[in-house]
C-alpha cells in the first residue's frame, strides 16, 4: 500500500517564479493537509482540503497562495511570485477519517524542499 | 494555532537508558495526541497516538495523557542508536478535530 506521495522532492525556483508541488495521498484517504517547516522551526497547518473542497485555509497567507484538490489528480499547492522567504519544506498529510473512533491520525508525504534563489 | 511546548534539547542518552520527553499544550479542549519522529530532512513519522488519561505502550515507547495539567510524554526504554532523530509532540485542535500543531521538537541523541 503506497504511502503519501509527493512530487517533486526538491524544487529549485528564483524570486518572481511559480512552484507548484503535488500531493496524492493514501488510497482510500480523502483528506488532505499541508504543512510548511522552515528551518529550525517547527511544522505549521497552512490548509485542509476535501475532494474539490476547501475546508480550511486559515493557515495559508492571503497572498500568492492558493491549494486545489480536484475530483481527479493529486492536490495541488500552488505558490506564485516566491519569495525566498518561502524557502521551506512543505509536506503533505493525508487521512481517512476514523469514524470508528471519531480521530483523525494524519499520515505525511516524504515534503518538497523548494529552495528560492 | 495553539501553543505546544516541548522541553529544550538538545536531549543526549547513553545507549540502552531511558529518555523521557515532555510536552505541554494550551487548547483545553484538545482530544487527540500524537508523537512523531523526524530523522534529520525526512518527513515525520508517527510512532504513537493517545486519547485517554494514563499510560499507552507500544514496544519500547510508552506515552502519558495528563488533560487536567495539558501535559503529554514520551518515553523511551532501551534507546538504540536508531532512535537519535527530533521527536514532534501534536495536539490536535478540540475545536475542529484536524488541524494539529506541533512543537517545535525535541532532538535525542543516543551515544553507543
Amino acid at each position: 500500500n503506497a504511502g503519501v506521495m509527493q512530487n517533486p522532492r526538491h524544487l529549485v525556483r528564483r524570486r518572481g517564479q511559480e512552484a507548484r508541488l503535488r500531493c496524492s495521498p493514501m488510497k482510500g484517504h480523502s483528506h488532505v493537509y499541508w504543512y510548511r517547516q522552515l528551518p529550525e522551526e517547527g511544522l505549521k497547518f497552512m490548509v485542509y482540503l476535501q475532494k474539490e473542497n476547501i475546508i480550511d485555509e486559515s493557515g495559508m497567507p492571503k497572498e500568492r497562495f492558493s491549494a486545489e484538490f480536484p475530483k481527479e489528480g493529486p492536490s495541488i499547492l500552488r505558490i506564485q511570485q516566491v519569495v525566498r522567504g518561502d524557502s521551506a519544506a512543505y509536506f503533505c498529510a493525508s487521512s481517512p477519517w476514523d469514524t470508528s473512533s471519531n480521530t483523525d491520525t494524519q499520515y505525511f508525504g516524504p515534503g518538497t524542499r523548494l529552495t528560492v534563489l | 494555532q495553539k501553543e505546544v511546548e516541548q522541553n529544550s534539547g538538545p536531549l543526549s542518552v547513553p545507549e540502552g537508558a531511558i529518555a523521557s520527553l515532555n510536552c505541554t499544550y494550551s487548547d483545553r479542549v484538545s482530544q487527540s495526541f500524537f508523537w512523531y519522529r523526524q530523522y534529520s530532512g525526512k518527513s515525520p513519522e508517527l510512532i504513537m497516538s493517545i486519547y485517554s488519561n494514563g499510560d499507552k505502550e507500544d514496544g519500547r515507547f510508552t506515552a502519558q495523557l495528563n488533560k487536567a495539567s495539558q501535559y503529554v510524554s514520551l518515553l523511551i526504554r532501551d534507546s538504540q542508536p536508531s532512535d537519535s532523530a527530533t521527536y514532534l509532540c501534536a495536539v490536535m485542535e478540540g475545536s475542529n478535530d484536524y488541524k494539529l500543531s506541533f512543537g517545535a521538537g525535541t532532538t535525542v541523541t543516543v551515544r553507543a
